[in-house]
């Protein structure tokens, strides 16, 4: 199956920073299927990118999806008080659907 | 508006079995592959497997670590999808969510519902 390694495993950062995320697959992703997702305490994850840089209806313009190959990156331009959460990436390209181990995003 | 809500989890001993449900609205649930993804405590996401429609003969697939032990299945006249979980190991522990896929994209989850296998 597919590995996605997600680094760093936690981000410090402070709000108004830019957070750069990222998510490596032990192998091409092809067809773009490479999507984000957060997950704030005590709530179900929720989708923010698919499609490598397809933004989720409602979500807010500062989070934008990049990378090709095994390489993706998820940006977040200016941090909100609401963007600190856990972050994860999978891969829907190859069965079975995989998740990266997460990127925890907390307040400096 | 769309919404899934889990329910069955509890308790459970090692060996013992359980069946999840899974009631749906607020969209065509026979339109839909519906999965199971799970989340054990303070760990990450793992997929369990998923339900595909009647034109591909409601075929199901699982991951690795729950095949032979978990069926998934659905209910087209309730819009509702199952997960009857067997031969329960400790390492299932988890917070089981049910997920609307769209070619492999989850853009609803439940709300979860959290199984204990303990002695």
């Amino acid at each position: 199956e597919i590995v996605l390694t997600q680094s760093p495993g936690t981000l410090s950062l402070s709000p108004g920073e830019r957070a750069t995320l990222s998510c490596r697959a032990s192998l091409a992703i092809g067809h773009d299927y490479l999507a984000w997702y957060v997950q704030r305490p005590g709530q179900a994850p929720r989708l923010l990118i698919y499609g490598i840089f397809r933004r989720a209806t409602g979500v807010a313009d500062r989070f934008s999806g990049s990378g090709s190959g095994t390489d993706f990156t998820l940006t977040i331009s200016r941090l909100e008080p609401e963007d600190f959460a856990v972050y994860y990436c999978q891969q829907y390209d190859y069965s079975p659907i995989t998740f990266g181990q997460g990127t925890r995003l907390e307040i400096k | 508006e769309v919404q899934l809500v889990e329910s069955g989890g509890g308790l459970v001993q090692p060996g013992g079995s359980l069946r999840l449900s899974c009631a749906t609205s607020g969209f065509t649930f026979s339109d839909h592959y519906m999965d199971w993804v799970r989340q054990a405590p303070g760990k990450g996401l793992e997929y369990v497997g998923r339900s595909r429609l009647k034109a591909d003969s409601y075929r199901t697939e699982y991951a690795a670590s729950v095949e032979g032990r978990f069926t998934i299945s659905r209910d087209e006249s309730q819009s509702s999808l199952y997960l009857q979980m067997n031969s329960l190991k400790t390492e299932d522990t988890a917070v089981y969510y049910c997920v609307r896929d769209v070619g492999g994209v989850y853009n609803f989850w439940g709300q979860g519902t959290l199984v204990t296998v303990s002695s």
